[in-house]
């Protein structure tokens, strides 16, 4: 099993630019979120999905959208980048809620 | 709505001491409880979970944490403590039951293990 994966490792963005972070994962895990980290801000929950289909807004969730078409698969949106989303993200999944949260490796995003 | 309060967010200890992260959290019913650590450049991965039964769970590296739900903690520790446990730690939490599948975590705690 690959676990959780995540492209880019690194992208660098202008202001008023639109991207895609890619999230992929091979465990069949229904519930699937997104995280950006921040220094001294820990790991704050942007978009959650608990099945294809379904998501959720998170704690942070503007500026950005998502989408669950597949099981598998997690995309995470930036519509028109601005420098506070200069942060690392995390795409993460799980089986269920008492169950372990596997992490991809992230995506350093520098927005200029 | 849960939340988690760490303490503490860095903790300097000499190696072979002994460490405690403290942990809080809040929410109106009852939880699942979870320590992750994320080393330099790296994703987090689990340490030790709370799910129900003995309030003292083991976890990898010789960690432990207690559960005490009359004061809502959920404090780590190890007895000794190496150089390569230097990492960042979190806590997060989970609603056990209804509809809430959000996992919450606190700000974390930088544990810098010095010789």
């Amino acid at each position: 099993n690959a676990g959780v994966t995540q492209t880019p490792k690194f992208q660098v963005l202008k202001t008023g630019q639109s991207m895609t972070l890619q999230c992929a994962q091979d465990m069949n895990h229904e519930y699937m979120s997104w995280y950006r980290q921040d220094p001294g801000m820990g790991l704050r929950l942007i978009h959650y999905s608990v099945g294809a289909g379904i998501t959720d807004q998170g704690e942070v969730p503007n500026g950005y959208n998502v989408s669950r078409s597949t099981t598998e698969d997690f995309p995470l949106r930036l519509l028109s980048a601005a420098p506070s989303q200069t942060s690392v993200y995390f795409c993460a999944s799980r089986l269920g809620p008492w169950e372990t949260q596997y992490f991809g490796p992230g995506t350093r995003l520098l927005v200029l | 709505a849960q939340s988690v309060t760490q303490l503490d967010s860095q903790v300097p200890v000499f190696e072979e001491a002994p460490v405690e992260l403290r942990c809080n959290y809040s929410s109106s019913v009852s939880v699942y409880l979870f320590w992750y650590v994320q080393y330099p450049n790296q994703g987090l991965q689990l340490l030790l979970k709370y799910l129900s039964g003995s309030t003292l769970v083991k976890g990898i590296n010789g960690f432990e944490a207690e559960f005490n739900k009359s004061q809502t903690s959920f404090h780590l520790r190890k007895p000794s403590v190496h150089i390569s446990d230097t990492a960042e730690y979190f806590c997060a939490v989970s609603d056990s039951g209804g509809s809430n599948y959000k996992l919450t975590f606190g700000k974390g705690t930088l544990l810098t293990v010095n010789p």
